[in-house]
């Protein structure tokens, strides 16, 4: 079966940087997302990638290994509005989106 | 208004009830998602339309009846609910129907139901 596997919660402090782990066994792999959902609002896109390495843009960045079935997204200077949940989701070979149960990141004075 | 916004944000009904949950979506899509969103597990995809016509149906109980008069709204009609349909229903929209990385997601805020 296809499965998207991420910790259910984290815990960072203020400033500091925390990277969140997904690793994933899917039919066929098409790409990776990442979404940020902050509670009771919507997900919103925060990464994309398909070929392996790292993405950056600004605070957030976002490593892939095909090879390996494993993704992070890697948050530095954490916020406090960086409390939120973070998904990790998988495109398989026909295109469809496999969602994980998302990690929930709780950020500390 | 742009995005995509959904209407009630909160619904508590009883199982012997009908209600109906909207969804707009200003961005000039041509397909629509509804999703449900149960604590501590995946999105699970419950229906898809392209250009109002349904091209995914993800084995959702028939208490749970979609309508897509035109693409720039979204109902989901409900009828005759059980208890363990309380979750968040999210609607999303997106250029066409399918994934990659050109044809992102998104989403409204979520209708948070409540059987009882």
């Amino acid at each position: 079966g296809q499965n998207i596997d991420q910790p259910t919660e984290m815990t960072a402090t203020e400033g500091a940087i925390v990277q969140i782990n997904c690793t994933y066994q899917t039919s066929g792999f098409n790409g990776l997302f990442w979404y940020q959902q902050h509670a009771g609002e919507a997900p919103t896109f925060l990464s994309y990638n398909v070929l392996d390495g790292l993405e950056e843009k600004g605070r957030f960045s976002s490593f892939l290994s095909r090879s390996k079935g494993y993704s992070y997204l890697l948050l530095k200077e954490l916020q406090m509005k960086d409390s939120a949940s973070y998904l990790c989701v998988c495109l398989d070979s026909n295109y469809q989106l496999i969602w994980g149960a998302g990690t929930k990141l709780i950020i500390k004075p | 208004e742009t995005g995509v916004t959904q209407t009630p944000r909160h619904l508590v009904m009883g199982m012997t009830n009908k209600k109906s949950l909207k969804c707009e979506q200003h961005l000039g899509h041509n397909a629509m998602y509804w999703y449900k969103q149960s604590a501590k597990k995946p999105l699970e995809l419950m229906f898809v339309y392209s250009l109002e016509e349904r091209v995914e149906n993800n084995s959702v109980p028939s208490r749970f009846s979609p309508e897509c008069p035109n693409s720039s709204h979204l109902f989901l009609h409900l009828h005759t609910l059980q208890p363990e349909d309380s979750a968040l229903y999210l609607c999303a929209s997106s250029q066409r129907p399918g994934g990659s990385g050109a044809n992102v997601l998104t989403f409204g805020a979520g209708s948070r139901l409540t059987v009882l």
